[in-house]
């Protein structure tokens, strides 16, 4: 398997852009969860999914940001308008299991967003 | 609230002495803990994972890990540091939840 795939590996925009962040989860994996994480803040959760559906979104910042699961192999995350303050990397990572706590997360290399 | 707490954030050794990176957790009737290791630039990779079975716990790289119980810990140890060690670890912990609750993280500098 290939993991976790992120795309755009880098992304460089400006502010007032809309940017598409996109994650293909590991085929199988019933659970997707976007992190952003920046040197003041660290890794923070900013939504999960379950069997595509979302479960929890108080992570996400506030309306610009936005997240989908139309199928179990795809999902995005959307920032329109981009600030400069959203710049961070944003990973994926899926696991599979139940809600026993114990699933383990596999990380995507991440998405460098710098807004200009 | 549900914390875990990394009581480094910076830790530096010499190539061949121990590495111990500490961390503390809320105390909960039945967490799950884990160490993820991330290298510069790269994903998060799991280290090991505790989930209510031996207290010690063995993971990749020759690294492993105690459960306390009494002492709400879940330190992170290694007998000899090589220079691939030097990363970024994060200590986790989920109480019955997909939610995993990430530690500050702590840098390990490993000199030679």
């Amino acid at each position: 398997d290939a993991g976790v795939i992120q795309s755009p590996r880098h992304e460089v925009t400006e502010m007032g852009q809309e940017v598409t962040l996109r994650c293909k989860p590991i085929s199988g994996h019933n659970s997707l969860f976007w992190y952003r994480q920046t040197m003041m803040r660290g890794l923070e959760l900013l939504i999960y999914f379950n069997n595509n559906v979302p479960i929890d979104d108080s992570g996400m910042p506030e309306d610009r940001f936005s997240a989908k699961m139309p199928n179990a192999s795809f999902s995005t995350l959307k920032i329109q308008p981009s600030e400069p303050r959203d710049s961070a990397v944003y990973f994926c990572a899926s696991s599979f299991g139940d809600s026993s706590g114990a699933n383990v997360l596999t990380f995507g290399a991440g998405s460098r967003l710098t807004v200009l | 609230a549900q914390s875990v707490t990394q009581l480094d954030s910076h830790v530096s050794v010499s190539e061949g002495t121990p590495v111990l990176l500490r961390c503390n957790y809320s105390s909960s009737y039945s967490p799950s803990l884990f160490w993820y290791v991330q290298h510069p630039n790269k994903g998060l990779q799991l280290l090991l994972k505790y989930t209510s079975a031996a207290t010690l716990v063995k993971g990749i790289n020759g690294f492993e890990a105690e459960f306390k119980k009494s002492e709400t810990s879940f330190h992170l140890t290694k007998p000899s540091a090589h220079m691939s060690d030097a990363a970024e670890y994060f200590c986790v912990v989920s109480y019955n939840t997909d939610k995993l609750i990430f530690g500050t993280g702590t840098r390990l500098q490993v000199f030679p």
